[in-house]
């Protein structure tokens, strides 16, 4: 089975502008995660969707938003991108039950000038 | 709010003895899930080791091992063996499981970061 995927791998932008991330997970896997890794703050929820839907949120500005697709791929955006938005972003997906293992996508990192 | 406590952010093990990551947490929750991940330098996160809060019996996968002292909400990985491809951040997660709607989140801690000595 293919593992998680996210495009781009790498992004530079600049202060003021918008960019989109996109992950595509296990085949079979309803529930996408993700999450904001940087050196200070470390591992933050960002939000999860499951069958198309927001199923918790973590404690991000609304610059932040995503979607998921009937094929369970995620994207996630972030507006008027600030110097702070630096990071590893990382999304995971599971079946959606609980407990389940969640697995890890190689992530994408955002630079932002 | 549940966090995570990981009090070591850095340890050094020389190949093949034994080391032990700390990690604590806090909850008012009786019924959740721990975890074990391992991101090695530029790959991916990868699970070491699960524990489910309601089993006893601490979790052991191959090499590695947990003691999970639920009363103390302590959670610590035990690496037998340390191997040079240990070598790595190891982050400690929390998810509820008393979420009734249901959610993926994990809580993570800021990490520990093992170097192997050959």
């Amino acid at each position: 089975k293919a593992g998680v995927t996210q495009t781009p791998r790498y992004l530079i932008k600049t202060r003021g502008q918008q960019v989109t991330l996109s992950c595509s997970p296990i085949s079979g896997h309803r529930s996408v995660s993700w999450y904001q890794q940087t050196p200070g703050q470390g591992l933050q929820f960002l939000f999860e969707y499951f069958s198309e839907t927001q199923r918790n949120k973590g404690n991000f500005p609304g610059r932040f938003s995503g979607r998921q697709f009937s094929n369970s791929r995620s994207e996630m955006n972030v507006s008027t991108l600030e110097l702070g938005d630096s990071a590893l972003y990382l999304c995971a997906s599971s079946l959606g039950h609980p407990g389940e293992t969640q697995y890890f996508g190689p992530g994408t990192r955002l630079l932002v000038l | 709010a549940q966090t995570v406590t990981q009090s070591q952010p850095e340890m050094s093990v020389q190949e093949a003895e034994t080391v032990t990551l700390s990690c604590t947490y806090d909850t008012s929750e009786s019924d959740y899930y721990l975890f074990w991940y391992k991101q090695p330098p530029s790959r991916q996160m990868i699970l070491v080791i699960r524990q489910e809060a309601y089993k006893q019996q601490n979790a052991t996968e191959n090499r590695f091992s947990v003691n999970f002292q639920k009363a103390a909400k302590s959670f610590s990985l035990k690496i037998s063996d340390s191997q040079l491809g240990d070598a790595a951040m190891y982050f400690c997660a929390y998810r509820s499981a008393e979420n009734r709607g249901g959610s993926e989140k994990l809580v993570f801690g800021k990490g520990t970061k093992l170097t192997v000595n050959p």
